[in-house]
């Protein structure tokens, strides 16, 4: 079946603007998670939820960022007023349950 | 939140065993110990998870200490493909929160 898919791979944008980024995780996954890795870095946890509700946000690294899942499928991760030190891959997982997560292949931002 | 704590790199000759050490000193009792490896230019890819018994896997095998303060990942038959970095993670019971390191990077020679 297909795995967990992300949109756009690539996006390049100038500080101060808006950025959307998509996840459509494994269908069935209850749990999704937003990592951020900067280069050469590890990862960083963001956000994730169970269902629809985020439990944990306090990986969101200002208000700038929000993030949200509807019908417990796709979620959208915001990033307002974007800065430069927002450029990272930025990386959804997606798990049926405590254990395994499946990673997407990552959105590369670049705020200029 | 429990740390890890790993060694930066590693090499290891082709079809020879790894062992990759992870040190977790502050472990609770209820806390899980994962494995992920990120290939290059690839999202991570689960490897193996335990709590207190040795797990095997058809990747790798884990070994956790008897006080649980550390475990070793042990691939068994290293090929290139392995290279990759590979994260050793804490999780603590009832939460979805994983928590990466920098991880070990493992250089895998012909």
């Amino acid at each position: 079946g297909a795995g967990v898919s992300q949109s756009p791979s690539n996006k390049v944008t100038e500080k101060g603007k808006d950025v959307e980024l998509r996840c459509d995780p494994i269908s069935g996954h209850t749990a999704l998670y937003w990592y951020r890795q900067r280069l050469g870095q590890g990862l960083e946890f963001l956000i994730y939820f169970q269902g629809n509700s985020a439990p944990d946000k306090s990986g969101l690294p200002s208000d700038r960022f929000s993030a949200e899942r509807t019908g417990e499928s796709v979620s959208t991760l915001t990033i307002q007023r974007t800065q430069q030190e927002d450029s990272a891959v930025y990386l959804c997982a997606s798990s049926p349950y405590i254990g395994e997560q499946f990673f997407g292949p990552g959105t590369r931002l670049t705020v200029l | 939140d429990a740390k890890t704590t790993q060694p930066n790199s590693m090499e290891s000759n082709e079809e020879e065993p790894v062992h990759l050490p992870c040190n977790h000193s502050t472990i609770s009792g209820t806390d899980y110990i994962h494995w992920y490896r990120q290939l290059p230019s690839q999202g991570p890819e689960y490897v193996i998870h335990g709590l207190t018994s040795n797990v095997n896997n058809r990747m790798a095998s884990l070994a956790i200490a008897e006080d649980r303060k550390s475990s070793t990942l042990i691939l068994h038959r290293a090929t290139l493909r392995d290279a990759a970095v590979y994260y050793c993670i804490l999780r603590g019971s009832g939460t979805y929160k994983y928590i990466f390191g920098t991880g070990t990077r493992l250089k895998v020679l012909a």
